[in-house]
């Protein structure tokens, strides 16, 4: 059975703090791993998709790196409209149906303080 | 573009109506999917269409009904909920179904609260 595991739950920041979330792994034959972006009562934004360890992705201050086990999301210099939930999703081959399910962790809720 | 829209943003409907969901994409993506979010908890899926025939029914109850009469459309037909039902229903989609490249981009959401 794949598994998600996020950490930390939630992380405070200063304004200008860099920091990392991290995502942790388990899955038979990955097909992508996703970073999600979500604002209270919203729905999920698309930041990244990683394939291969090895990659890396930026967007603006975000950074999306991939390894055989885990993926990080660092965040540099965070301004406080970065403040939402972050949220990991694997994608892999699943037995039955001809799509693809997404196995999710429950998220890392940041705060930047200004 | 990469926008999918789901309306209403809010519902309130009480244990003995009927109501109905609705969710739209105009990126030509084959896959449908719906999720339902309970607060600081991740998405769950509940069914995913893909190429306009329900491929995945997650063992969700009869009270929820999707339907896909097209390929741009998905509605969830709701009936006899319960409280415990209340949630964030969304809604994503994705290109297609068997490539490893497709994304799901997710709707805002529609915000149910059953009294």
């Amino acid at each position: 059975e794949d598994q998600v595991t996020q950490s930390p739950e939630a992380l405070r920041l200063q304004e200008g703090e860099s920091s990392s979330l991290n995502c942790s792994y388990t899955v038979s034959g990955l097909r992508g791993l996703f970073w999600y972006r979500q604002d209270p009562g919203k729905g999920p934004e698309f930041l990244f998709t990683l394939y291969s360890a090895g990659e890396e992705k930026e967007k603006e201050r975000l950074k999306a790196t991939l390894t055989k086990k885990e993926s990080f999301l660092h965040i540099t210099a965070p301004k406080p409209e970065d403040s939402a939930t972050y949220l990991c999703a694997v994608r892999s081959p699943i037995s039955s149906g001809s799509a693809r399910q997404l196995t999710f962790g429950s998220g890392t809720q940041l705060t930047v303080l200004p | 573009d990469t926008e999918v829209t789901q309306t209403p943003k809010h519902l309130v409907m009480g244990m003995t109506n009927k109501k109905s969901l609705k969710c739209e994409q105009h990126m030509g993506h084959r896959a449908m999917y719906w999720y339902k979010q309970k607060a600081k908890k991740p998405p769950e899926l509940m069914f995913v269409y893909s190429y306009e025939k329900l491929s995945i029914n997650e063992s969700v109850p009869s009270r929820f009904s999707p339907e896909c009469p097209n390929s741009s459309l998905l509605n969830l037909h709701l009936h006899a909920l319960q409280p415990e039902d209340s949630a964030l229903y969304l809604c994503a989609s994705s290109l297609g179904t068997v490539t490893s490249t497709d994304t799901q981009y997710f709707g805002p959401g529609t915000r149910l609260t059953v009294l």
